[in-house]
């Protein structure tokens, strides 16, 4: 999964309990994303980092906040899980090499808010 | 939003046959393409990618062709093997904005042995 990993890989909680995600990455590369799979929907962007300390919406950010303090770590944090928010999600980092947009994602987070 | 086409759309072929994989991408703007392989329980897998200045790309055993005219997306994969099975998806690009991927349904690929 090109040097990424994430945590925990299943996580059952329940509604108003906060969540946080991690996705960690050894490529050093500057660009990380988060995205939920549901069915019907596909890959649908949460949010995304160009850098440390730099982050942006996505169309899906609503509940969602994320953090990155270091290049290799970037936070994906349920304020207050609701049932709506039960989903696979997906960390992806983008090398960023001139007119190439690849992504190359982590194995996923399966997480069930009850 | 409503969740619609709950079922995504599914191709079947016989091992060693060819399988053909179509997109129809929504921006004409879009200037660059992506395929992805995933397999249950697995994250995407890039296969392969494709510029809008380009109309064929080929890799191993898969071929991208893109019809700008008529916004289409197709993957070839030729001699398709049982490890083919998994689901398809295109995703496109708008002239960068943070690299961010658009991505399609899915088709889901089943190869019988």
């Amino acid at each position: 999964d090109a040097g990424i990993t994430q945590s925990p890989r299943h996580k059952v909680t329940e509604t108003g309990t906060p969540v946080t995600l991690r996705c960690h990455q050894t490529e050093n590369h500057r660009y990380m994303y988060w995205y939920r799979q549901d069915p019907g929907h596909g890959l649908r962007l949460i949010h995304y980092s160009y850098g440390v300390k730099d982050t942006d919406k996505g169309e899906v950010s609503d509940g969602y906040s994320v953090s990155r303090s270091k290049t290799e770590d970037f936070l994906l944090t349920l304020e207050s899980a609701t049932s709506s928010q039960t989903s696979v999600y997906f960390c992806a980092i983008r090398p960023g090499l001139a007119g190439s947009y690849e992504q190359y994602f982590g194995p996923g987070t399966r997480l069930t808010v009850t | 939003g409503e969740s619609v086409g709950l079922h995504l759309p599914t191709l079947s072929v016989q091992e060693g046959d060819n399988s053909i994989i179509n997109c129809a991408y929504s921006n004409s703007a879009s200037d660059y393409f992506i395929w992805y392989k995933q397999e249950s329980g697995k994250g995407p897998q890039f296969i392969i990618d494709i510029r809008s200045n380009m109309d064929k790309r080929q890799g191993q055993r898969v071929t991208v062709l893109l019809n700008k005219t008529v916004k289409h997306l197709s993957l070839q994969i030729a001699a398709t093997q049982p490890g083919d099975s998994a689901v398809y998806f295109c995703a496109e690009n708008n002239n960068n904005q943070g690299g961010k991927l658009i991505f399609g349904q899915g088709t889901e690929l089943s190869v019988k042995p």
